[in-house]
């Protein structure tokens, strides 16, 4: 069965680092998404991508972050300055469509230690 | 906004005890209710789905049903094995009308399962 990869599966950084967290959507899926889970809280949506551009953001997600889609099977997210408030669980998630009956499959997340 | 509570957690049962896993939301328009699961050291995973009221979504012996009148989508299983301890997320999806999403899903915070044998 298809399904969404992430790597690294655990990032460690000095504050003020950048990083790149990458994502492997599922290969025929228009729609991408990064959510993030800060320990104890909730899931957290950060953006959402399609066709090359940001559809739709949260107010998380300011001018430190950015995304992208580099060739046909990455999607990246990069923080530029990281900051001790951005260690958390990053799920990376993809959808063929935005129908009511599509699915957001989930990658198995990357967790990000600023420190 | 759109928002989802669900019962705090963590729960413990016994295998062959009935489970049930409280959620209500607030929303507006045409929301898709979900519960994804997130088994240890795994991505969340879609365990069953309602896209309107009165609507059960089923799989793998879990049932819920979107309940309008009391914006609710309570998880139920009769019988939980030792295999179903977890994390259980609620979440919803807002709707336009003619039937397209919003896309990005809202989360309640997680409710950890622990069954014992």
């Amino acid at each position: 069965e298809p399904e969404v990869t992430q790597t690294p599966s655990h990032q460690v950084t000095q504050m003020g680092q950048e990083v790149i967290l990458r994502c492997v959507p599922i290969s025929n899926h228009l729609y991408f998404y990064w959510y993030r889970q800060i320990l104890g809280q909730k899931v957290e949506f950060l953006v959402s991508f399609y066709n090359n551009e940001i559809s739709e953001k949260s107010e998380i997600f300011d001018d430190q972050f950015s995304v992208e889609r580099p060739d046909g099977s990455n999607f990246t997210l990069k923080i530029r300055s990281t900051k001790l408030e951005d260690s958390a669980m990053y799920f990376c998630a993809s959808s063929f469509g935005r129908a009511m009956a599509d699915t957001q499959y989930f990658g198995p997340g990357t967790r990000l230690t600023v420190l | 906004g759109n928002s989802v509570t669900q019962m705090e957690g963590p729960v413990t049962l016994s295998e062959e005890a009935f489970l049930t896993i409280n959620c209500t939301y607030t929303a507006t328009g045409y929301p898709s209710l979900f519960w994804y699961v997130q088994y240890p050291g795994e991505g969340l995973q879609l365990l069953l789905k309602a896209t309107k009221a009165d609507d059960k979504g089923s799989n793998k012996g879990f049932e819920a049903t979107y309940r309008k009148e009391t914006t609710s989508f309570h998880l139920e299983k009769g019988s939980v094995q030792v295999s179903d301890s977890a994390v259980y997320f609620c979440a919803l999806r807002g709707g336009r009308a003619g039937g397209t999403s919003y896309g990005k899903l809202t989360f309640g915070q997680g409710t950890i399962l622990t069954v014992h044998p």
